[in-house]
């Protein structure tokens, strides 16, 4: 059972444009919600986290969006950069539970 | 900053081997993940430890085993490989169970 659902698959965007990237969870017990970031070669390494008492998380170009009631949070990178092509992985844990990953999103930002 | 240190970068094994991927972490964390990725399955669990000789099943353990005999030291055992075991295994570890984890920079096994 997919308890975190990951949307697109793969991005195209344009150097300055805004990439998007959304998931959804099923269990209400999860109160951790970490995007990872992965270049090629690498493992993945934490890029920014939320937990459900706030709505939105900024750090720098990167921001969560969370809504709680629909259950779904999302990752936004704003003016996005060749340097950010990579793949982003959405996750979330709760209730003394590990990590559940979503099925991760290919991003290719275009010079 | 935690270094999580796989041995191999790439493994080629036959079919029927047992085969085994180490991996130590340097930061005194308690729990220890495998897990392995696949393109558009993303990173499933594997097994992971919580404590020296403690462990517990991820979301796929078939086919796999693993050991924990050290706090920094976490391998997976594949008890005879197959083919369909061809894939990038990740470790991880991490102070808390459910966030802080860091990555090793993955073992790519091809089983022929």
């Amino acid at each position: 059972q997919q308890q975190v659902k990951q949307s697109p698959q793969s991005l195209i965007v344009q150097k300055g444009g805004i990439s998007i990237i959304n998931c959804a969870y099923e269990n209400t017990a999860f109160d951790y919600f970490p995007w990872y970031q992965q270049f090629p070669g690498k493992g993945p390494a934490l890029l920014i986290a939320i937990r459900p008492d706030v709505s939105e998380k900024k750090e720098g170009r990167f921001t969560i969006s969370f809504n709680k009631s629909a259950k779904q949070f999302s990752l936004h990178i704003m003016d996005s950069q060749p340097g950010d092509s990579a793949t982003y992985f959405c996750a979330a844990s709760g209730s003394a539970r590990q990590l559940t990953f979503g099925s991760g999103t290919q991003l290719t930002v275009l010079p | 900053d935690v270094k999580v240190t796989q041995s191999s970068r790439y493994l080629v094994k036959r079919t029927g081997e047992k085969v085994f991927l180490e991996c130590v972490q340097d930061m005194d964390h308690e729990n220890m993940f495998w897990y392995r990725q696949d393109p558009g399955l993303g990173l499933r669990l594997i097994y992971f430890s919580y404590d020296v000789k403690m462990k517990e099943k991820g979301d796929i353990p078939e086919g796999y085993s693993v050991s924990r005999e050290k706090k920094e030291r976490f391998s997976l055992i594949l008890e005879s490989a197959s083919t369909n075991q061809t894939s990038m295994y990740l470790c991880a570890s991490s102070f808390a169970l459910t966030y802080g984890y860091t990555f090793g920079s993955g073992t790519r096994l091809t089983v022929v």
